[in-house]
């Protein structure tokens, strides 16, 4: 089945505490991207990846790192975690970027940070 | 301003009625438009994409895009309760930015027996 997987799929943790959540699909697809939301602020963009060793920064990428060292994962660090970063993540995935490409989301992670 | 701006809603229509959600958004160069539902604590799936000018129907759903007025919208007829979603318009704009997507806050359907 063709999917964009994420895990853990729920985490609490503490302040400063190093974690990541990884990403995955199986479509061989080439961009990729990693996005939170909150309640009255949407989605909003925090990295992105062209393509494999090619990533960029979104919207709201501090506190935040990605790397693409394979084409199918796009893990997210969380170096230094602070409550702020509170959020349900999504990461999401398209064959490649232009008119009408799909992305294709996981199904999220919800993080809570104390 | 926001790149792209959503009525935030909610919006409330009855069962079989006609629902209309609008989206603005601000840059001239944007080529793509995407319509995704969310459903309360799930993830976004895409209903629909438009790039021309005009209309594209699929099935219930109408996605409508004016570039002159920077303007797409997404009428969803004989609405059911299931339709009962939050609705994201999300803009790709090609160029310098290629591969972006920006999302609005989304509208709040719903459909109500």
């Amino acid at each position: 089945e063709a999917q964009v997987t994420q895990n853990p799929r729920y985490l609490i943790t503490v302040t400063g505490k190093k974690l990541t959540v990884t990403c995955s699909q199986n479509m061989n697809h080439e961009y990729m991207s990693w996005y939170r939301q909150d309640p009255g602020l949407g989605l909003r963009q925090i990295y992105y990846s062209m393509n494999v060793e090619v990533t960029d920064k979104g919207d709201v990428p501090e506190g935040y790192k990605v790397s693409r060292k394979e084409k199918r994962n796009f893990p997210l660090i969380l170096e230094s975690p602070s409550p702020n970063q509170t959020s349900l993540y999504f990461c999401a995935s398209s064959l490649s970027v232009g008119q009408g490409n799909e992305q294709f989301f996981g199904p999220g992670t919800r993080l809570t940070v104390l | 301003q926001k790149e792209v701006e959503q009525n935030s809603g909610p919006l409330s229509v009855p069962e079989g009625a006609i629902a209309s959600l609008n989206c603005t958004y601000s840059d001239r160069g944007s080529q793509s438009f995407f319509w995704y539902r969310q459903y309360s604590g799930k993830s976004p799936e895409l209903i629909m994409f438009i790039y021309s000018n005009g209309d594209k129907e699929d099935g219930r759903f109408t996605a409508q895009l004016n570039k002159a007025s920077q303007y797409v919208s997404l009428l969803i007829r004989d609405s059911q309760p299931s339709d009962s979603a939050t609705y994201l318009c999300a803009v790709n704009r090609d160029g310098s930015t290629l591969g972006r997507l920006y999302f609005g806050r989304g509208t709040q359907l719903t459909v109500w027996p």
